[in-house]
């Protein structure tokens, strides 16, 4: 059973625009997230992340939104560009385990 | 540069082949992992070291093994592969704590099992 969700494969955006890519947990006892970035034939890069003691986190144009009462959290670019086009996978940490829990990745294309 | 690099980045074996994929970081981490990625799977752990002289299983550990060389190296054994080990296999490491930056990753191996 996937702990960490990411629901929508895909996602396309215009140029300029939001891009909001969602992501949702089952396991309460997480406590960080992090959000990576994927382009073809390379591997995942840090992007942001946020503490569970947090519901915010902002870094230039990408900010992290954590609700924890829902489960959920998700990661806002604006504006969008179209060096944005990858793969972004949402992780997810629990205190005293250094392995991360990875979701199955959002595809967000962002059109010129 | 500094980092984590995986060899080979691509390999094509046969049903039953066996094979190492080699991973070194040179950034002082104690932690190192191999994961796997597949279509609509994401990222799934296959086995980590904590630290040099420890590996445990990950959430498939099943048709592998590890080994942690020393701190700079952990690799990836793969005694008798099957098709269903057909993936790209990311190895990372990290320092004491995942959080703030959280792992960094090699550039992955596409490997291929006919």
């Amino acid at each position: 059973d996937q702990q960490v969700k990411q629901n929508s494969p895909s996602l396309s955006v215009q140029e300029g625009r939001i891009s909001i890519l969602n992501c949702d947990y089952t396991n309460s006892m997480f406590d960080y997230f992090l959000w990576y970035k994927k382009y073809p034939a390379e591997g995942p890069t840090f992007l942001i992340s946020i503490s569970s003691i947090k519901d915010k986190n902002e870094d230039g144009r990408f900010t992290v939104f954590l609700n924890k009462s829902a489960k959920h959290l998700s990661l806002h670019i604006v504006p969008s560009q179209p060096g944005d086009s990858a793969v972004y996978f949402c992780a997810a940490s629990m205190s005293g385990r250094r392995a991360l829990t990875f979701g199955s990745g959002t595809r967000l294309q962002v059109q010129p | 540069n500094a980092g984590v690099t995986q060899t080979p980045k691509f390999q094509v074996l046969k049903t039953g082949q066996s094979m190492t994929l080699q991973c070194a970081q040179d950034m002082n981490h104690n932690s190192m992992y191999w994961y796997r990625q597949d279509p609509g799977m994401g990222l799934r752990l296959i086995y980590y070291s904590a630290s040099e002289g420890t590996t445990d299983k990950g959430e498939v550990p099943n048709g592998y093994n590890v080994s942690r060389l020393n701190k700079r190296e952990f690799s990836l054994r793969l005694e008798s592969a099957a098709p269903s080990q057909t993936s790209v296999y990311f190895c990372a490491s990290s320092g004491m704590r995942v959080d703030n930056y959280g792992y960094t990753f090699g550039s992955g191996t596409r490997l291929t099992v006919v």
